[in-house]
């Protein structure tokens, strides 16, 4: 099973600024099975990049996927007010697994 | 605009079997595969598997033993079935939508808590 490790696990910003999201994978994973979801409290996950960097119908283009391999990075441009949420990486190679997320909470 | 939403009990007790559908609206069922996930505190978001609409079916593999899933389209809608329930089982179950087939999210329900517990 290829384990997902985000960092950090917290991310602590004012709005305006850039955010940068890692996801490392324990193996070699496939370019077409990465994605990003961001979680709101009491929210079901929403899709915001698949294919490592294609933005999902409606995400803004703040939003950007990039990697290969074993690492990959969401980054976020400027940070709006929405933005301030739980992120999470994810990989299907096999099996589909999870990163444990990234928190960009307000400075 | 699709639309997935959970039913089932939400309390269930040790060792039993854990039934939960999705029912699908806004969309048909027939196409795409539709999956389970579930998320914890501890163990975080974890795929449980998906159901195709013509029934066939993947599981993550540390849970195959104890999982079902089924699609009904008459009815739109979609099923898990996990066996021998156990505390750790404890989760927001979420059905969703992958609509490409290369295993990503696109729709999700908003989610239904389930505790194991006597």
């Amino acid at each position: 099973e290829i384990v997902l490790t985000q960092s950090p696990g917290t991310l602590s910003l004012s709005p305006g600024e850039r955010a940068t999201l890692s996801c490392r994978a324990s193996q070699s994973v496939s370019s077409s099975h990465v994605a990003w979801y961001q979680q709101t409290p009491g929210q079901a996950p929403r899709l915001l990049i698949y294919g490592i960097s294609t933005r999902a119908t409606g995400i803004p283009d703040r939003f950007s996927g990039s990697g290969s391999g074993t690492d990959f990075t969401l980054t976020i441009s400027r940070l709006e007010p929405e933005d301030f949420a739980v992120y999470f990486c994810q990989q299907y190679g096999g099996s589909l697994t999870f990163g444990g997320g990234t928190k960009v909470e307000i400075k | 605009q699709v639309h997935l939403q959970e039913s089932g009990p939400g309390l269930v007790k040790p060792s039993e079997t854990l039934s939960l559908t999705c029912t699908v609206s806004g969309g048909s069922i027939s196409s795409y595969q539709w999956n389970w996930i579930r998320q914890t505190p501890g163990k975080g978001l974890e795929w449980i598997g998906y159901v195709y609409y013509s029934g066939g079916t993947k599981y993550n593999p540390s849970l195959k033993s104890r999982v079902t899933m089924s699609v009904d389209t008459s009815k739109n809608q979609f099923s898990l079935k996990l066996s021998s329930v156990t505390a750790a089982d404890t989760a927001v179950y979420y059905c969703a939508r992958d609509q490409s087939g290369y295993y990503h999210f696109d729709s999700w329900g908003q989610g239904t808590l389930v505790t194991v517990s006597s």
